[in-house]
């Protein structure tokens, strides 16, 4: 079956960088586009960018761009988000999603996920 | 920018009660990506409805969405004890601010 495993809570002071992970299993790595996705504590979903892993391509939100990276790794099946300069307001659980469109067809709708990663940021 | 506004915030209902819970964009989208999603405490995302109107897989026939112009709707029939959660409507990448569905 599909499953998304991500990388553990971390715990980083501002300014740091973190990077989180996100591997995949029971589907081709490489047919599927990723999206990242954070809920800050009381706060909606918030849609931080995606990843095609068969190319690299990447689209960021325009609030995350110059700050965050997406990146894959074919051979082991994983998706990879680091987010740079952190400040408390980015103190929240990220989500990997797997899009349900396949290859390039991209459907803005994630039907397999991670299960959440919890960054704190805290001097 | 895509505002997408939900309504209500908040659902107060009992089991077996219809729940109807509003999505409006704020510019003309096509609904070919309309989504929704169920979130609970400590749960990832779990995605609902695609395309505004077809139910992902495993996902109970009390679900339904549809959508006129910029309005995207989901309706559960009958509530269960298990539906009481926050919904997420999608687009491209903008969400919606939720949908609290709460015990009445």
């Amino acid at each position: 079956q599909v499953q998304l495993v991500q990388s553990g809570a971390e715990v980083k002071k501002p300014g740091a960088s973190v990077k989180v992970s996100c591997k995949t299993s029971g589907y081709p790595f490489t047919d599927y586009s990723i999206h990242w996705v954070r809920q800050a504590p009381g706060q909606g979903l918030e849609w931080m960018g995606w990843i095609r892993p068969n190319s690299g391509a990447i689209n960021y939100g325009q609030k995350f761009q110059g700050r965050v990276t997406m990146t894959r790794d074919t051979s082991i099946s994983t998706a990879y988000m680091e987010l740079n300069s952190l400040t408390s307001d980015d103190t929240a659980v990220y989500y990997c999603g797997r899009d349900r469109g396949l290859l390039s067809s991209l459907k803005w709708a994630c039907d397999s996920w991670g299960q959440g990663t919890l960054v704190t940021v805290s001097s | 920018e895509i505002i997408l506004t939900q309504s209500p915030v908040t659902l107060s209902l009992s089991p077996g009660e219809r729940a109807t819970l509003s999505c409006r964009a704020s510019q003309s989208v096509t609904s070919s990506f309309g989504a929704w999603y169920q979130k609970k405490p400590g749960q990832a995302p779990r995605l609902l409805i695609y395309d505004a109107t077809n139910r992902a897989t495993g996902v109970p026939d009390r679900f339904s969405g549809s959508a006129s112009g910029p309005d995207f709707t989901l309706t559960i029939s009958r509530l269960e004890p298990e539906d009481f959660a926050v919904y997420f409507c999608q687009q491209y990448g903008f969400f919606g601010q939720g949908t609290r569905l709460e015990f009445k």
